[in-house]
């Protein structure tokens, strides 16, 4: 899989939006974008995935870049809930016979 | 759907002991993951299986550590003669049969402490 790079971490205000960017320069023409989040002491869950277009869900919002370089993910309010360890990783198609491989991913951190 | 099962939580051990891990993943889940994962890094995969076959294996999963998946059900995860190095998270995740963008859902782990 292609190479994501992340910041380390992030901080931000409580009921405040959050940005949280991943850089894949590398992403070739048919890999997915996922997002996983790890809350402290569990183990990590999945957020929303998406190809090209922005993709809205329950938990959050994921744009991508038109040259699919980046994407950020945006978290619309953020709640004490929302600090975690967020993985950005890049996953082919068909790929159900290969593992998912996280990096280091971004430390949320949500300032009441 | 109760979700990933992983037992025990925690585990402490004195180095040398053996010690055995059980993951219980979603019922109709026929991939079962195991991942590692050390203070302050990402998971790191161990292992897989789909139904009963272990199909990959990472280099990180060294001689004495093995994994059974008898019937396709629950999953045991064993490491014979700990070291400290092994102290970790063991995670546990399961997913359906898809076109590889399907879910990977995790269990909350087992955290091993080798003395």
């Amino acid at each position: 899989d292609a190479k994501t790079t992340q910041p380390n971490s992030m901080e931000s205000n409580e009921e405040e939006p959050v940005h949280l960017p991943c850089n894949h320069s590398t992403i070739s023409g048919t890999d997915y974008i996922h997002w996983y989040r790890q809350l402290p002491s569990q183990g990590p869950e999945y957020v929303i995935h998406g190809l090209t277009s922005n993709v809205n869900n329950r938990m959050a919002s994921l744009a991508i870049a038109e040259d699919r370089k980046s994407s950020t993910l945006i978290l619309h309010r953020a709640t004490l809930r929302d600090a975690a360890v967020y993985y950005c990783i890049l996953r082919k198609p068909n790929s159900g016979n290969t593992p998912l491989v996280f990096g280091k991913g971004t430390r949320l951190s949500v300032i009441a | 759907d109760t979700g990933v099962s992983q037992n025990p939580r925690h585990k402490i051990t004195k180095r040398g002991q053996n010690v055995t891990f059980r993951c219980d993943p979603i019922s109709e889940h026929n991939r079962l993951y195991w991942y590692r994962q050390t203070l302050g890094q990402g998971p790191e995969f161990l292992t897989y299986f789909q139904n009963e076959a272990q199909l990959e294996k990472s280099r990180l999963l060294s001689d004495r550590f093995s994994a059974e998946r008898p019937k396709g059900s629950f999953s045991t995860l064993e490491i014979q003669r700990t070291e400290q190095g092994d102290s970790a998270m063991y995670l546990c995740a399961s997913s359906g049969q898809g076109s590889g963008n399907e879910k990977l859902f995790f269990g909350s782990g087992t955290q091993l402490s080798v003395l």
